[in-house]
């Protein structure tokens, strides 16, 4: 079975550029969830949708980021502009079930991100 | 008080040792709690879930919880040098899962 799909696997742009971060959850699962991982901060969740609908974005670290869930099977997460203090791994995770379901997250690869 | 708490290490055991990673977690309401490896440059695996008090085995892994004392481990038999990982302790409440820190793991040859 396929798992959870991430795309680009690896971003280097200049600082001001426009960054999207492509994830397709595993088929079936009804949560999605974005993380960013840096070394000093460790895994952050930045937002997570449940049937498509984002219910909290609370994680999102300012306006520069967004997130969209247009389908069941595609999300994207945007930066823009992007500056050099979002360089992270962004991970993409999803999961099955209803709110207080015990099913676990399931990660994509990530996708690596530079701003130089 | 973070609401998961992990020690950082590095642990370091020697191989065939037996492995012992503690977590804690400050929310009562949680109702899932879960082990994740992550080796360097990859992205979390889930190895083990647990979800009432007492322990739960897969294999050479054993997960524990403690409710009451809102303390979840995960004991690794035989650790072997492919083991050496961050092991990250993660706890459900709701819709939201809160990732602890994570604890690095090294196994000697």
């Amino acid at each position: 079975d396929a798992g959870v799909i991430q795309s680009p696997r690896h971003e280097v742009t200049e600082m001001g550029q426009e960054v999207t971060l492509r994830c397709k959850p595993i088929s079936g699962h009804n949560s999605l969830f974005w993380y960013r991982q840096t070394m000093m901060r460790g895994l952050e969740l930045l937002i997570y949708f449940n049937n498509n609908v984002p219910i909290d974005d609370s994680g999102m670290p300012e306006d520069r980021f967004s997130a969209k869930m247009p389908n069941a099977s595609f999300s994207t997460l945007k930066i823009q502009p992007s500056e050099p203090r979002d360089s992270a791994v962004y991970f993409c995770a999803s999961s099955a079930g209803q709110q207080y379901s015990n099913q676990p997250q399931h990660f994509g690869d990530g996708t690596r991100l530079s701003i130089l | 008080q973070k609401e998961v708490e992990q020690n950082s290490g590095p642990l370091s055991v020697p191989e065939g040792a037996i492995a012992s990673l503690n977590c804690t977690y400050s929310d009562r309401g949680s109702q899932s709690f879960f082990w994740y490896r992550q080796y360097s440059g990859k992205s979390p695996e889930l190895i083990m879930s647990i979800y009432s008090n007492g322990d739960k085995e897969d294999g050479r892994f054993t997960a524990q919880l403690n409710k009451a004392s809102q303390y979840v481990s995960l004991l690794i038999r035989d650790s072997q040098p492919s083991d050496s990982a961050t092991y990250l302790c993660a706890v459900k409440r709701g819709f939201k899962t809160i990732f602890g820190a994570g604890t690095r793991l090294f196994v000697k040859a």
